[in-house]
């Protein structure tokens, strides 16, 4: 099952605009992590936001997290056409097996027009 | 230095045939994760190594899926009798260490994508 809901599901922009993501879970979590996925190959590691912090930054990348609303958001500032690809949320959810592993949503697709 | 590798990239098999996915996870993790990714979704969390021994497999769909990883480096992704449903992109993720039982950043590699005739 996946808890972390993606919105939207598909957003197009120009270059040079910014673009906004947002996330949705249903649990309680530790930490909520993006991830970016090109052509639907292998993910990269774009931020880490754990459960006591609000806002986060990394270059173009600014991470929020709310925890009573149970959401978060992505914002990529000055767009660029590289930035076109999928972005995953993942959140850490018990198994029920004795672990915490990552739960992905279904992703929002950014295409960066030139 | 290099990131997870995972062998081959893609896999055409027949409906009943058993096949292996190899992972390479990056040197020194000890944390390695299997996931399956259909079109259009997002990543689905199969199990999980920490070491040589399987900490979690609970995400594992059935008993024709099984997964190993004698040494504590490279694992390999069994399926036998494969189905149609089984197509997929299979990831590979590797991290330094659980963060006290929590997740922590994964290391993905670029995935072996399996369609099965």
């Amino acid at each position: 099952s996946q808890q972390g809901e993606e919105d939207p599901q598909a957003l197009s922009i120009q270059e040079g605009e910014n673009a906004t993501m947002n996330c949705s879970y249903k649990t309680s979590i530790n930490n909520l992590q993006w991830y970016r996925q090109n052509s639907g190959r292998g993910l990269v590691h774009l931020i880490l936001i754990r459960s006591n912090e609000r806002e986060k930054h990394s270059g173009r990348l600014r991470v929020t997290l709310d925890t009573s609303k149970k959401s978060s958001s992505l914002l990529i500032t000055a767009s660029r056409a590289a930035d076109t690809a999928s972005y995953f949320c993942a959140t850490d959810a018990y198994s029920g097996a004795g672990s915490y592993q990552l739960t992905f949503g279904k992703g929002t697709k950014l295409s960066v027009i030139p | 230095g290099a990131g997870v590798s995972q062998t081959p990239s893609n896999k055409v098999t027949e409906k009943g045939k058993y096949v292996e996915l190899r992972c390479d996870p990056i040197s020194g993790h000890t944390a390695l994760y299997w996931y399956r990714q259909s079109l259009g979704q997002g990543p689905e969390f199969l199990i999980y190594f920490q070491g040589t021994g399987a900490a979690d497999d609970s995400g594992l769909p059935n008993d024709r899926f099984f997964a190993v990883r004698p040494e504590g480096s490279v694992s390999t992704l069994k399926i036998q009798r494969t189905e149609r449903g089984d197509s997929a992109v299979y990831l590979c993720a590797s991290s330094p260490m659980t963060s006290g039982g929590f997740t922590d950043t994964q290391y993905f590699g670029p995935g072996t994508r399996l369609t099965v005739l």
